[in-house]
């Protein structure tokens, strides 16, 4: 069935280092993509989008490309922000955004 | 703008009963969805309602059960309630169509 997997946490990183959250799907059709980000005391926000192949999405410093070849979806950053810890979640939609499946979360602890 | 809102914030209730949650979805949206996101888990799709019909449904038994109303504000049913219920329900809207979800703040539930 339709499914995201993405990669367990914490992830725990020093400011400015480098961050990759992994993250895969499986899916009948042509699903488009997102990462959603939830900060702490606050409710799940869109971060980024892409909905077809090769297209990345973007947004405060955080990018994500759609690989059809390797069914991915990894969420990147090249240096990170104490701001930025938050859960982040991996999610597709089907049938024109009308239903969407979530990954698990994987929180990310920056440290100053 | 209010953006989603979502009634109640919290909610206990025994085994057996029945519980209705509420929502009303961001101005000019149309489209309204439920989640039902469990402890440190991603959020799971129940069903999405537009022009008051249940338009797609996720992996979820019968006694999930909903209604969006002319104003497309929507509630959520769930009968015979378990202890598995317990979880915080969230509700998401959007434009017809658009991947652009708005979540609200979510109503915690916890069966006893």
């Amino acid at each position: 069935g339709d499914s995201v997997t993405q990669m367990e946490g914490p992830v725990t990183l020093s400011e400015e280092a480098f961050l990759t959250i992994n993250c895969t799907y499986t899916a009948t059709g042509y699903p488009s993509l997102f990462w959603y980000v939830q900060y702490p005391g606050e409710g799940l926000q869109l971060l980024l989008k892409a909905t077809k192949a090769d297209d990345k999405g973007s947004n405060k410093g955080f990018e994500a490309t759609y690989r059809k070849e390797t069914t991915s979806f990894h969420l990147e950053k090249g240096s990170v922000q104490v701001s930025d810890s938050a859960v982040y979640f991996c999610a597709l939609s089907l049938y024109n955004f009308n239903k969407f499946y979530f990954g698990s979360g994987t929180k990310l602890n920056v440290k100053p | 703008d209010a953006g989603v809102t979502q009634s109640p914030t919290h909610l206990i209730k025994t085994r057996g009963q029945q519980v209705t949650l509420r929502c009303s979805p961001k101005s000019g949206h149309d489209t309204v969805s439920w989640y039902q996101q469990a402890l440190g888990q991603g959020p799971q799709f129940i069903f999405q309602y537009y022009e008051e019909e249940e338009r797609q449904r996720g992996n979820f038994p019968d006694r999930f059960s909903g209604h969006q109303f002319p104003n497309y504000s929507s509630e959520l049913n769930v009968n015979a309630l378990l202890l598995g219920d317990s979880a915080l329900y969230l509700c998401a809207s959007s434009p017809d169509r658009s991947y652009e979800q708005y979540f609200g703040p979510g109503t915690r539930l916890t069966v006893t």
